[in-house]
């Protein structure tokens, strides 16, 4: 049972360079979420997807976008990346809205040189 | 979403029951309170909610207090694998995904044998 999956683990990106995190449930759930954790703080919600077609700007949307592809697939793309978005990505997903919580992924640990 | 308070850390001996407690003396009548956990560079984990009742699951107890303001997340038996960040958050209870869980900066608990 694999729960969300997110892919790459790790990446190191020059400035200016653009990458897309990629994150995939198998559990049917119809919401995700894409948060950012920087060390020593608690997560930050980036964008979020309430179901399949929709997507909206989290607390700290700023040069991200994102897409959902599917009801399992939801990507994180940095078009143009900054030394500010070192940081750990998580996604995680839910059922019926968020109600009776998150399943989150392991991370992907991005930084920025 | 009303803000809580929690200490910043907290040890506990392996084997004893780790009481965490959760101030949110601005909650609304329509906000649950929910428990995550975050063990050290992993995703967080979901443990426990509730609205006004205390509540108990096979990871923990919540017991919240009569007038909503103050909460305690009790692990019974505590163990080494316990140790990690405790998140405690309010949140507006429903089935939509824009009922945002915001993490503040959470209970570092260390568990010592």
């Amino acid at each position: 049972n694999a729960g969300v999956t997110q892919t790459p683990k790790f990446q190191v990106l020059k400035t200016g360079q653009s990458m897309t995190l990629q994150c995939a449930q198998d559990m049917n759930h119809n919401s995700m979420y894409w948060y950012r954790q920087d060390p020593g703080m608690g997560l930050r919600l980036i964008y979020y997807s309430a179901s399949e077609g929709t997507t909206d700007k989290g607390e700290v949307p700023n040069g991200y976008n994102v897409s959902r592809l599917n009801k399992r697939e939801f990507s994180l793309r940095l078009e143009s990346a900054a030394p500010s978005q070192t940081s750990v990505y998580f996604c995680a997903s839910s059922a019926s809205g968020g109600n009776y919580g998150y399943t989150f992924g392991s991370g992907t640990r991005l930084t920025v040189v | 979403d009303a803000k809580t308070t929690q200490p910043t850390s907290m040890d506990c001996a392996e084997g004893r029951a780790a009481n965490l407690p959760c101030n949110h003396s601005t909650i609304s009548g329509n906000e649950y309170v929910y428990w995550y956990r975050q063990i050290h560079s992993q995703g967080p984990q979901y443990i426990i909610h509730g609205l006004k009742n205390n509540e108990t699951n096979e990871m923990a107890s919540l017991i919240i207090t009569e007038d909503r303001k103050s909460s305690t997340l009790i692990l019974p038996h505590a163990t080494l694998r316990d140790t990690a960040v405790y998140y405690c958050i309010v949140r507006v209870g429903g089935n939509n995904a824009g009922n945002m869980l915001t993490f503040g900066g959470g209970t570092r608990l260390m568990v010592k044998p």
